[in-house]
């Protein structure tokens, strides 16, 4: 499957926890993005990287929430000390900066206790 | 930023009938438009989208158009099925040549009945 993958798929955890989702992009594309998406909404924009460039946060990105692309391939969303705020579906998308086309992985659904 | 509203939230057609979905948005500057149909438990994903350079756009039983003075777009489905059942959204992006963030509407349930 040539498609954006998300790791884990479901992630449950206590109040205060540290947890760390991965994406890995659809192999040529430069751009991958993380979005937030509750029940009965459409997805969040929280963050962006073209490369290992970070090159856009959202104000929803509070200080708690940390992402990184260290060689341009996969990423990784972190959230510290998580708050049952936090419970929602992170998708991760990937595009190429010439096509803008962004496709989205399955999603990581988080529960936090 | 960007505000994308999207209606209706439900909309319920018997199978062959056409559904018509319409967001609008906000910001002049917003020039790509694509639309996601997401099934339960899944991702998005993209069905089709159109350009400001561009009025409308077919594929197959999927039509997408714009009207830039309006700042609306829609999206038409005809011939519909049980399986065209799930949630579409809308979305807009900010960027001339170099797309960046997507701003989503809220959602459409399509429920198709046989």
């Amino acid at each position: 499957d040539t498609g954006v993958s998300q790791d884990p798929r479901h992630k449950i955890t206590k109040r205060g926890q540290n947890v760390t989702f991965r994406c890995d992009p659809i192999s040529e594309h430069n751009r991958l993005y993380w979005y937030r998406q509750t029940l009965g909404q459409g997805p969040e924009f929280l963050t962006y990287f073209q490369n290992e460039a970070q090159l856009e946060k959202s104000r929803l990105l509070s200080d708690r929430f940390s992402a990184e692309r260290p060689k341009g391939s996969f990423s990784t969303l972190e959230i510290q000390r998580t708050e049952q705020g936090d419970s929602a579906m992170y998708l991760c998308a990937s595009s190429l900066d010439t096509s803008g086309e962004q496709f989205f992985g399955p999603g990581t659904r988080l529960t936090v206790l | 930023g960007e505000n994308v509203e999207q209606h209706p939230s439900t909309l319920s057609v018997q199978e062959g009938d056409s559904a018509v979905i319409k967001c609008t948005y906000s910001d002049s500057a917003s020039n790509y438009f694509p639309w996601y149909k997401q099934e339960l438990g899944k991702g998005p994903q993209l069905i089709i989208d159109i350009r400001s350079n561009v009025g409308e756009k077919k594929d197959q039983r999927i039509a997408v158009t714009l009207n830039k003075t309006a700042k609306h777009f829609s999206l038409h489905i005809t011939e519909t099925q049980p399986e065209d059942s799930a949630v579409y959204f809308c979305a807009a992006s900010i960027g001339g040549s170099t797309l960046g963030r997507l701003y989503f509407g809220r959602g459409t349930q399509l429920t198709v009945w046989p």
